[in-house]
């Protein structure tokens, strides 16, 4: 089982539409949790962290559901500009700062 | 936010040569900066771990002399890919730890990355 996996995609939407990414993770020990996004032959942008209390920032909502070791992603009101990959992305390794990506999700929203 | 730049952006080399990729943190001091590996329509795989003042520690399956990791200042991690082969054509992105935000210190910042051709 890999460490960190998410559903490859791609998603096509329409503008405007919402679109929900999921990842799951298998270490329960892992603490931290973030969304990164990637556009093509760039380097990985943080997006957002993931708080288990859940978490919004404008059209962009992460949760966290420690039980199932599932993260999630929501987009509203997608646009143009939202077209990227969207990498989930675990600290598996507790304390050591590591980082582990998923293989990333790919999102092109259609005008 | 915190600035990581990296040097070169893109380089290509013959095979069997050796190539140097510079990562700095251009606004803050990093004690550790890691590097990773991205294969086209692939994740990013971390290859090593770059501590300031002492030996990188390597993911396993990755080569310690062929990729030479030197930490020589808080603000300096160098990545050299020794006898170059197409195999390793890739794009080789550094980060830096965020010890500088509020709250989480595992928020890393990534360098633009450097495309290497090995021909």
């Amino acid at each position: 089982r890999k460490e960190v996996e998410q559903d490859p995609g791609p998603f096509n939407v329409p503008e405007g539409a919402t679109v929900a990414f999921n990842c799951t993770y298998s270490n329960s020990a892992s603490q931290s949790f973030f969304w990164y996004r990637q556009d093509c032959r760039k380097e990985p942008k943080l997006l957002m962290s993931v708080y288990s209390s859940g978490n919004e920032d404008g059209r962009f909502t992460a949760q966290l559901n420690r039980a199932s070791q599932y993260i999630s992603l929501l987009i509203r009101d997608s646009k143009l500009s939202d077209s990227a990959t969207y990498l989930c992305v675990v600290n598996i390794r507790g304390s050591a700062r590591q980082l582990t990506f998923g293989s990333g999700t790919q999102l092109t929203v259609l005008p | 936010g915190a600035v990581v730049s990296q040097h070169p952006s893109r380089v290509i080399c013959k095979s069997g040569t050796s190539v140097k990729i510079e990562c700095r943190s251009l606004d803050f001091q990093a004690t550790t900066m890691f590097w990773y590996r991205q294969f086209p329509k692939k994740s990013l795989m971390l290859m090593a771990t770059s501590n300031e003042g002492s030996k990188a520690t390597y993911e396993q399956g990755v080569e310690k002399d062929k990729f030479l990791i030197n930490h020589a200042s808080l603000t300096l991690s160098t990545l050299t890919v020794t006898s170059a082969h197409p195999e390793d054509s890739s794009f080789y992105i550094c980060s830096a730890g965020g010890e500088w935000t509020s709250g989480n210190t595992d928020t890393q910042y990534f360098g633009p990355g450097t495309r290497l051709t090995v021909l």
